[in-house]
């Protein structure tokens, strides 16, 4: 099973600046397999990338996805105050068939 | 717009089964789709606990499988959650939601989720 460990636990920032969230996973995994997720109290997630890097639908740009292998990363530009939550990333593995989450960055307003 | 909505006892007592339903609407089960089940302990992280295809094929997390059921009606257009033998380690939010599709291995739509205590 592939593990997948994000960092920091959280990162205290204030709007407007540029927040950058790592996930590294266990094992070299295909990037069409890593999504990212926001979640925000009380609420389900929210996809925000699929494919290490293309962004959902009506996902504003300032969220960008990138990395390869083993290295994984969340850019978060020009922050805004709706995006101070929790952020997950996933990763999709064939042998077993199965999803694996990370165990989440909470983004706090500094 | 697609909208998926779970539902059930919102309690168990240990060693029973939790049930949940997950009905759908603004798309149908019968597409070419995976439908999954994803819980959430309170004040932590996402657990995936298992996926079905439209034609019924599963898949689960090998550690939850010996207790997962996950199924499909077509008719209702709703998918359904067991697990058995349940402990308070099972107490969680429940959530049903809809794989993205195209081969991109994520999850675009999602229930609001629905928290099951397991307790006497």
């Amino acid at each position: 099973e592939i593990v997948l460990t994000q960092s920091p636990g959280t990162l205290s920032l204030s709007p407007g600046e540029r927040a950058t969230l790592s996930c590294r996973t266990s094992q070299s995994v295909s990037s069409t397999f890593v999504a990212w997720y926001q979640q925000k109290p009380g609420q389900a997630p929210r996809l925000l990338i699929y494919g290490a890097s293309s962004r959902a639908t009506g996902i504003p740009d300032r969220f960008t996805g990138s990395g390869s292998g083993t290295d994984f990363t969340l850019t978060i530009s020009g922050l805004e105050p709706e995006d101070f939550a929790v952020y997950y990333c996933q990763q999709y593995g064939s042998s077993p068939p199965m999803y694996t989450f990370g165990q989440g960055t909470k983004l706090e307003i500094k | 717009q697609v909208q998926l909505q779970e539902s059930g006892p919102g309690l168990v007592k240990p060693s029973g089964t939790l049930s949940l339903n997950c009905a759908v609407s603004g798309d149908s089960l019968s597409r070419s789709n995976w439908w999954s089940w994803v819980r959430q302990p309170p004040g932590k992280g996402l657990e995936w606990i298992g996926e079905i295809y439209q034609s019924g094929t599963t898949n689960y997390n090998p550690s939850l499988k010996s207790r997962v059921t996950i199924s499909i009606d077509k008719s209702k257009n709703q998918l359904s959650l067991r697990l058995s033998s349940v402990t308070a380690a099972d107490t969680a939010v429940y959530y049903c939601a809809r794989d993205r599709g195209g081969y991109s291995y994520s999850y675009d739509y999602w229930g609001q989720g629905t928290l099951v205590t397991v307790s006497s």
